[in-house]
């Protein structure tokens, strides 16, 4: 069956670190992956999408790359702040039927 | 501003009741989805609808209704026949018609905590 699997264990970084975050997917063959940030009780908030004919998309701070022979999405968050902390979630589509969300990772950014 | 609106913040119900929770939007998009997120849990697709006057099961729809009368609006009943109604609820929209509707982002609103005891 189709999996998504992103690590459940929060990743615990420092200040001005990069965070890196894994997206793991099998049996899938994604046309398009998405990652959201989400902060608790509050809807999920779109930050990034990747077609799977790119390999890096950036925006300010962040950077997704997209690997369809490993099957994974890494996110990367440079110089990160204690404000990134949350949960984020990435997504995929096949191109046909549904948006699947992993579960998320939550990311604590300490000072 | 634009944007999704989702009433109340948080619900109780009894057991045996339904629920109908609010979804508004005025981004102008045709797609509208309802999601649960349970603790622990990655968001799972209740129902969409690409286009008004049309709406598609998702992946766990039983004990769920909706209607999309109107573009901007997409209430979801929570039934009484759901055994497991307590989570939390997020309605979310995008841009694109028909199936391309999944390839684009996704806004979601602020979401509905209900409790059914």
């Amino acid at each position: 069956s189709q999996k998504i699997e992103q690590n459940s264990e929060a990743l615990n970084i420092q200040e001005g670190k990069t965070a890196t975050l894994t997206c793991n997917y099998t049996n899938y063959s994604p046309a398009y992956l998405q990652w959201y940030r989400q902060d608790p009780g509050r809807g999920p908030v779109f930050l990034l999408l990747i077609r799977e004919n790119e390999k890096e998309k950036r925006k300010e701070r962040l950077k997704v790359t997209f690997d369809t022979t490993l099957k994974q999405s890494l996110f990367h968050i440079t110089a990160s702040q204690p404000a990134d902390s949350a949960t984020y979630l990435c997504a995929l589509y096949p191109g046909y039927s549904t948006l699947t969300f992993g579960k998320g990772t939550m990311l604590l950014v300490s000072p | 501003d634009g944007g999704i609106t989702q009433s109340p913040k948080y619900l109780f119900r009894k057991e045996g009741q339904n629920v109908t929770l609010s979804c508004e939007q005025n981004l102008n998009h045709d797609a509208m989805y309802w999601y649960r997120q349970d603790p622990g849990q990655g968001l799972r697709l209740i129902y969409y609808s690409q286009i008004v006057n049309d709406f598609q099961k998702g992946d766990i729809a039983e004990g769920y209704s909706v209607s999309r009368e109107k573009k901007e609006s997409f209430p979801l009943t929570v039934t009484s026949a759901q055994k497991n109604p307590t989570a939390f609820y997020l309605c979310a929209s995008s841009t694109g018609q028909g199936p391309t509707s999944f390839s684009y982002e996704q806004y979601f609103g602020p979401g509905t905590r209900l409790t059914v005891t």
